[in-house]
């Protein structure tokens, strides 16, 4: 079936450095992909929408300029935790809608900032 | 307001048992689609089951059966014969204008915790 990937699966960064995490739709196009963030033990929480070929849309009360979203492909979006800080740590996942009844999910990446 | 909610933090249930995690849903949205996610300890989130609202029966996947009462706007997730490794968190969620054009969006509800024990 359809699968997305995540890279990094975990990072451990110093406070104040960038992180990239990737999002790959592996055998599906996406034009649509969602990033989310969960703290532990409480519910993934919506931070952006990936559009592909424009601007990300953002949720209220999340930074832009902290977290770049790139969707620079059909099968590719990024986020970038800019100048990262020690409550930045958190578990980071997309998802690529693939029709509407389904959703598909990637990994995660656990986030560990310094 | 919260769009979905799970009022049960935490749940206990014998191996071989049956056990019910409860969704309720608020929308004005009459398109609308419900999914049940399983989260294991490793984070990754797995589909169980999608209920369309337009849907006249009941979704069930194997061992996954949602019990929707559109009118009374829930969505309980039932799990038959429990498992082992059925213990894990479990998300509803729900996706308005799932119409063409629609917005595609979910809400996540805040979860409920399954215990399997044997």
């Amino acid at each position: 079936g359809a699968v997305v990937s995540q890279h990094p699966s975990w990072v451990i960064c110093k406070s104040g450095t960038s992180v990239k995490i990737e999002c790959r739709s592996l055998d599906f196009q996406a034009t649509t992909m969602f990033w989310y963030r969960q703290f532990p033990k409480q519910s993934l929480m919506l931070m952006a929408t990936s559009n592909e070929g424009s601007k990300a849309t953002y949720e209220q009360g999340v930074e832009k300029d902290k977290f770049l979203i790139n969707h620079a492909s059909l099968t590719l979006s990024t986020l970038t935790v800019t100048s990262a800080h020690p409550e930045d740590s958190s578990f980071y996942i997309c998802s690529a809608p693939a029709g509407r009844e389904t959703q598909y999910f990637g990994p995660g990446t656990r986030l560990l900032v310094l | 307001a919260q769009k979905i909610t799970q009022t049960q933090p935490g749940m206990f249930v014998q191996e071989k048992e049956a056990v019910t995690l409860d969704c309720t849903y608020d929308t004005s949205d009459p398109s609308y689609g419900l999914f049940w996610y399983k989260q294991p300890s490793s984070g990754e989130m797995i589909f169980l089951i999608y209920q369309g609202s337009y849907d006249q029966q009941n979704a069930t996947e194997g061992r996954y059966s949602l019990n929707f009462q559109k009118a009374r706007k829930s969505a309980n997730l039932v799990i038959s014969a429990s498992q082992l490794g059925d213990s894990a968190m479990y998300f509803c969620a729900m996706r308005e204008g799932v119409e063409p054009g629609g917005s595609y969006i979910p809400t996540f509800g805040r979860g409920t915790s399954l215990i399997v024990h044997p």
